[in-house]
């Protein structure tokens, strides 16, 4: 398993700034993501953070919007950058840890949760 | 791309009953199908998962099943109580170490009393 710390755990921001939110897990994992969970929706990833080069984004997402960083094995940022209120949503990382039978398992942080005014 | 379709998006089932969540999936390079659980306000976590070589897993009162030829799969939730009641996620991937997991739109489920 792993322990992850993700804050802001909400925040209040003004359109046109920006939110860096931060997710420090307690063991060096491999995988990385970041998530996006508008009210009463489900998790739509936003990429992956790969340690040492770029995200890797998915459709309709981009780094411009969302840049991140991934330092190292243990931590991971993502920026909302140029806010707006379709930004308003809850903002989880997750980090895929490799069961004993191979497969990715995915452990949660405890999500923040951005209100853009 | 990948897609996972779930189905109902709600249910509403009388507490004792049995409740079924289904869903497909569009990638048949996926092999392993977790199931998670998130209650109001919390993270979702894992509450068990299939993977590919197997038809069926139990977990106490709670089993899925794996139809990997018509890619889809189900959860399974017997003798259901009022803290069952949550939002389920069914979601898929691939077997390796640098798999991301595609989630299903989610079920939220009540139990009544």
């Amino acid at each position: 398993s792993a322990v992850i710390s993700q804050k802001p755990s909400r925040d209040i921001c003004q359109r046109g700034t920006s939110l860096t939110i931060q997710c420090q897990v307690d063991s060096q994992v491999t995988m990385m993501f970041w998530y996006r969970q508008q009210p009463g929706q489900s998790l739509t990833l936003i990429a992956t953070a790969n340690q040492g080069s770029e995200a890797t984004y998915e459709s309709g997402f981009v780094i411009d919007k969302f840049p991140i960083s991934r330092p190292n094995l243990t931590f991971s940022t993502l920026t909302v950058s140029n806010m707006s209120p379709e930004d308003s949503s809850i903002y989880l990382c997750s980090v895929g840890v490799l069961g004993g039978a191979g497969n990715t398992e995915a452990f949660f942080g405890q999500g923040t949760r951005l209100t853009v005014v | 791309g990948e897609n996972v379709e779930q189905h109902p998006s709600t249910l509403s089932v009388q507490e004792g009953d049995s409740a079924v969540i289904k869903c497909t999936y569009s990638d048949s390079a996926s092999n392993y199908f977790p199931w998670y659980k998130q209650e109001l306000g919390k993270r979702p976590q894992l509450i068990i998962d299939i993977r590919s070589n197997v038809g069926e897993k139990k977990d106490q009162r709670i089993a899925v099943t794996l139809n990997k030829t018509a890619k889809h799969f189900s959860l399974h939730i017997t003798e259901t109580q009022p803290e069952d009641s949550a939002v389920y996620f069914c979601a898929a991937s691939r077997y390796s170490s640098a798999s991301k997991i595609i989630f299903g739109s989610g079920t939220r489920l009540s139990i009544r009393p």
